[in-house]
Formats: structure tokens, C-alpha cells, sequence
């Protein structure tokens, strides 16, 4: 089955910032990466994703890149906001269900 | 709409109780999901269903049953509580297929097996 490998599993920065988490996967038949992010106390909540015929792609101050030859994605957050702090998955799907990565915990101090 | 519903918030186990758990969309979604989130582990997927009266394996679905009796509903049962089953269970649905469709989740439920 897939593997899916997260790094760092903490992060800490400045407020204004840029912030990258990156993730590597196993199973070459994936195809669809969603991040997801998850705030105290909340279920995980959809903010970005990307899917294998594209390698890059960006929404406001979140970006996320692809490079399907490596099995490697990333997700890139500039100019880092108090309210970005939340733990971090990355995830990766080749049909019916999602592999996530263990997680990154990110905190953006004022 | 309310989205994704889990009954109970939180709930205290003693080893070998059994207990279900309740999870409820209000979006017509045919896909349905139960992960189980542990420290430094992680989302993994326990069971999930495609479909009213159909359910699959997850990656952990050791000491757990499910059932998809209405399509709004998906219940996860746990028959003997072990204190490894101590963990934050959450639910997800979708519209369809993982490679197509963002998941939406519950606000999860806090179970504790002492």
C-alpha cells in the first residue's frame, strides 16, 4: 500500500515568514495530493491540493508543488499569519481513499 | 446545513466495554470514512463505506466493526474496548471517490479505554 513520509514534524517561525513542509509517497499510481489543515480541537479541514498532471499550484499565500519523477510534493505558506498556526497533513490518493502523512505542527510566533 | 455530526464528543471506556459510535451528514455524500488519530501517527483510515449497505477495510480495522444501514449514517462499534483503542476517532464524508472529492470531517469524538 502507500506510504506516505512528512517532514519536519515542528516548525516554528516568525510572523511574516515563508514556511515549507514537505512530503514524499511511496505508490507511483498516485495521483491526487490534497494538504489539509487542522486546527485545536477540530477535524482536519481541506485547504489546497493538486493532482498529478500539474506541478504547481497556488492560492493566495499557499502554494503547493509537485514533482511526480522524485514521488515528492510540498506545500509552501508565505508571509506567515498568527492564525496559520495548526497541524499540517499532507495526503495522497491513487482511487477510493487517502493515505496521510503523519502530520506537521506549525507555529507562527508575533 | 450542519455538515458532519459525531455523537458522543467524549466518552470513557473501561477494558472490554463495547460502545458505538455515531457519525451523521447532511449532504447527501455516498462516501463515508472512520480514521482514528493518534499522537505522532497521524490520520489512518479504520473503515469506510461507497455506499449505503457497503463497507471496506481501512489500514486499521482490527477490534472494530462498522455499519451503513441508512445513507446518512455510518456507525463504528467497538465490541471489547482495549486500552490500545484509546485515540481521537474521527469521521469524514465525500461526494465520491478520494482522487476526486475533498473529504469533509466531523470535530471528532475523545474516547479513553482505561
Amino acid at each position: 500500500g502507500e506510504n506516505v513520509e512528512q517532514h519536519p514534524s515542528t516548525l516554528s517561525v516568525q510572523e511574516g515568514d515563508s514556511a515549507v513542509i514537505k512530503c514524499t509517497y511511496s505508490d507511483s499510481a498516485s495521483n491526487y495530493f490534497p494538504w489539509y489543515k487542522q486546527e485545536l480541537g477540530k477535524g482536519p479541514q481541506l485547504i489546497i491540493d493538486i493532482r498529478s498532471n500539474v506541478g504547481e499550484k497556488k492560492d493566495q499565500r499557499i502554494a503547493v508543488t509537485l514533482n511526480k519523477t522524485a514521488k515528492h510534493f510540498s506545500l509552501h505558506i508565505t508571509e506567515t499569519q498568527p492564525e496559520d498556526s495548526a497541524v499540517y497533513f499532507c495526503a495522497a490518493s491513487e482511487y477510493s481513499t487517502l493515505t496521510f502523512g503523519k502530520g506537521t505542527m506549525l507555529l507562527v510566533s508575533p | 446545513n450542519a455538515g458532519v455530526t459525531q455523537t458522543p464528543k467524549f466518552r470513557v471506556l473501561k477494558t472490554g466495554q463495547s460502545m458505538t459510535l455515531l457519525c451523521a451528514q447532511d449532504m447527501n455524500h455516498e462516501y463515508m470514512y472512520w480514521y482514528r488519530q493518534d499522537p505522532g501517527m497521524g490520520l489512518r483510515l479504520i473503515h469506510y463505506s461507497v455506499g449505503e449497505g457497503t463497507t471496506a477495510k481501512g489500514e486499521v480495522p482490527d477490534g472494530y466493526n462498522v455499519s451503513r444501514l441508512k445513507k446518512q449514517n455510518f456507525l463504528l462499534g467497538l465490541e471489547s474496548a482495549a486500552p490500545s483503542q484509546t485515540s481521537v476517532y474521527f469521521c469524514a464524508s465525500s461526494r465520491g471517490l478520494a482522487l476526486s472529492y475533498e473529504q469533509y470531517f466531523g470535530p471528532g469524538t475523545r474516547l479513553t479505554v482505561t
